[in-house]
């Protein structure tokens, strides 16, 4: 139980144009998602919290114009970066909670060109 | 706000002796502190955690130990073998919420 997916797995894409990066808990229901950052060999980065039905808190330094979340339903949350640029290139990585555990998804590696 | 820090950054072991890494932090509200272990360009898998009620939980090769009063927690792995291999992260919730903060992450190289 506690599986989280991730969509897509890799993506590239030119500056200047949106990717939405998907994240479904698949056999539990989550009405607290997270949304964090990880730079190759550095730990992970907290973006903010998703919270179902309700606008998501952003940690301080992120900008929320830039880095778009909904979470529509209790298994979907997404995050759209907005007019990506070359250093939003990073791997991103969701965790859903479940029973106060989060358990990750596989993480999207976004390359902007 | 929350601040963890993580130590060693790097541990190299021989195959079958213990590994020791270790967390302060530095909220006294933080009441949730999970290990996390990934392997390179994987997701981060929960390997043990324990909450503030306990001093110490154990599974099989793997404890925690919690210091409430000194704010800290290890992982303390038994009996090292080379599929340990990875990088393990710490981490505690912010006080009175659910998110987490992670810690500077240790490479632990478990040699055959």
């Amino acid at each position: 139980g506690a599986v989280v997916s991730q969509h897509p797995s890799r993506v590239i894409c030119k500056s200047g144009t949106s990717v939405k990066i998907e994240c479904r808990s698949l056999d539990f229901q989550a009405t607290t998602m997270f949304w964090y950052r990880q730079f190759p060999k550095k730990s992970l980065m907290l973006m903010a919290t998703s919270n179902e039905g309700s606008k998501a808190t952003y940690e301080q330094g992120v900008e929320k114009d830039k880095f778009l979340i909904n979470h529509a339903s209790l298994t979907l949350s997404t995050l759209t970066v907005t007019s990506a640029h070359p250093e939003d290139s990073s791997f991103y990585i969701c965790s859903a909670e479940s029973e106060e555990t989060q358990y990750f998804g596989p993480g999207t590696r976004l390359l902007v060109l | 706000g929350e601040n963890v820090e993580q130590h060693p950054s790097t541990l190299s072991v021989q195959e079958g002796d213990s590994a020791v890494i270790k967390c302060t932090y530095s909220d006294s509200a933080s009441n949730y502190f999970p290990w996390y272990k990934q392997e390179l360009g994987k997701r981060p898998q929960l390997i043990i955690d324990i909450r503030s009620n306990v001093g110490e939980k154990k599974d099989q090769r793997i404890a925690v130990t919690l210091n409430k009063t000194a704010k800290h927690f290890s992982l303390h792995i038994t009996e090292t073998q080379p599929e340990d291999s990875a990088v393990y992260f710490c981490a505690v919730n912010g006080g009175a919420t659910n998110k987490l903060i992670f810690g500077t992450g240790t490479l632990l190289a478990v040699q055959p």
